[in-house]
């Protein structure tokens, strides 16, 4: 019984394409994250929602795009894929609104390759 | 603007000997601090966190962590390496401020026999 899924896990593709990354939790939660590992390990959060409605929208480029068609899913999609979005996408959930105090449970991450 | 150190991106212990993994924060105003468990080709997990009660903080396998204001640090300690322990390991740091959670590049942990 997973608790935070994510879809694909490994993602190879073409520079210029456009894919998206799939999100489930069966937590219950409210809140849901999606967050950038890059090779060097370092992690940043890069999206938030809560029940639908986006709480957190750090500085990315605006070809990454969230989309949360109800409060257990929240989708990334990439659009014009360049060879620096190459990295681990992490999605994560918690119970509370906002409160980035709250334990956030991960999913296992998508291996993104832009060649 | 807060961050967090962790001193050390490898750290090799043997098998039965203590653990100390290092993390330093920086925040003008009172942390939240974490530690975070990532084993291989998986997502973190949550394994103490500090949230202003108790300076000591027991987390799950045996791990624990000490807040020590006077010295920014948050050290997470295990008296005894397993095997299992073997994992990159991440501290993290949140402030009301800056309304996120911001994490130190990782400190991968290897145990040896």
């Amino acid at each position: 019984d997973t608790a935070v899924s994510q879809t694909p896990k490994y993602l190879v593709t073409q520079m210029g394409n456009d894919k998206s990354i799939k999100c489930e939790q069966n937590l219950g939660h409210d809140t849901m994250y999606w967050y950038k590992q890059d090779s060097k390990k370092f992690l940043k959060i890069m999206f938030s929602y809560n029940n639908k409605e986006l709480i957190i929208n750090e500085t990315v480029p605006n070809r990454f795009s969230p989309k949360s068609p109800d409060k257990a899913h929240l989708n990334l999609h990439i659009n014009s894929l360049e060879l620096g979005d190459s990295a681990v996408y992490f999605c994560a959930s918690s119970q509370l609104r906002g409160a980035l105090t709250d334990t956030q449970y991960f999913g296992p991450g998508t291996r993104l390759t832009v060649l | 603007a807060q961050s967090v150190t962790q001193l050390g991106s490898h750290v090799s212990v043997s098998e039965g000997a203590l653990v100390l993994l290092r993390c330093n924060y920086s925040s003008s105003v009172p942390p939240y601090l974490f530690w975070y468990v990532q084993y291989p080709n998986q997502g973190l997990q949550l394994l103490l966190k500090y949230t202003s009660a108790a300076t000591l903080v027991k987390g799950i396998n045996g791990f624990e962590a000490e807040f020590k204001k006077s010295e920014t640090s948050f050290h997470l300690t295990k008296p005894s390496a397993h095997m299992s322990d073997a994992a990159e390991y991440f501290c993290a740091v949140y402030t009301g401020t800056a309304s996120k959670l911001t994490f130190g590049t990782g400190t991968r942990l290897q145990v040896t026999l």
